[in-house]
């Protein structure tokens, strides 16, 4: 499986855009980026995926590199509830199984 | 709540004890995964379900490890002669069927404590 790498922690102040960074040199042609995120004592929660073209909805924004060796999660004005662990993942398009192989994550602290 | 459910939320047993979790997925949902977080970590693999069909089951951890799905709905994990390495947060997750991908709805998890 290709690998991701995030930073291990980052740091936001409330109501202040987070870009959050995620490499994936290796990624394949089929593959898709996913996010999900986990909050304090609670199980993963999908955030935004994506293939080759940005993304948007309710919660992030996701920002694609041209040649797709790295992404950016966006989140536009970064809450309290936002503190949480990010994860991006990759998933092989087809794989069927849909398994999600997870790193460690940034984890993100939000500043009041 | 129509999300996925599991229970016990908590469990304590002694070392040498089995004990099996449910997961309850949503109910259109015909995928069905477990996951292992211990602290600090990632959730990891452990196995899939695509209805009463047990598909990939080589990242279950040991043959203490087993998992089941009798009619396709809801799913049990059983881990026998538990050890301490086996506490940990066990999270069951399930998505619908999809050609490509889609999203993996998570539950709240069941967290294992072997004394």
């Amino acid at each position: 499986d290709a690998k991701t790498t995030q930073p291990n922690s980052m740091e936001s102040n409330e109501e202040e855009p987070v870009h959050l960074p995620c490499n994936h040199s290796t990624i394949s042609g089929t593959d898709y980026i996913h996010w999900y995120r986990q909050l304090p004592s609670q199980g993963p929660e999908y955030v935004i995926h994506g293939l080759t073209s940005n993304v948007n909805n309710r919660m992030a924004s996701l920002a694609i590199a041209e040649d797709r060796k790295s992404s950016t999660l966006i989140l536009h004005r970064a809450t309290l509830r936002d503190a949480a662990v990010y994860y991006c993942i990759l998933t092989r398009s087809g794989a069927g199984s849909y398994q999600l192989t997870f790193g460690k994550g940034t984890k993100l602290s939000v500043i009041p | 709540d129509t999300g996925v459910s599991q229970d016990p939320r908590h469990k304590i047993t002694k070392r040498g004890q089995n004990v099996t979790f449910r997961c309850d997925p949503i109910s259109e949902h015909n995928r069905l995964y477990w996951y292992r977080q211990t602290l600090g970590q990632g959730p990891e693999f452990l196995t899939y379900f695509q209805n009463e069909a047990q598909l990939e089951k080589s990242r279950l951890l040991s043959d203490r490890f087993s998992a089941e799905r009798p009619k396709g709905s809801f799913s049990t994990l059983e881990i026998q002669r538990t050890e301490q390495g086996d506490s940990a947060m066990y999270l069951c997750a399930s998505s619908k069927p999809s050609q490509g991908n889609t999203e993996a709805f998570f539950g709240q998890g069941t967290r294992l404590t072997v004394v």
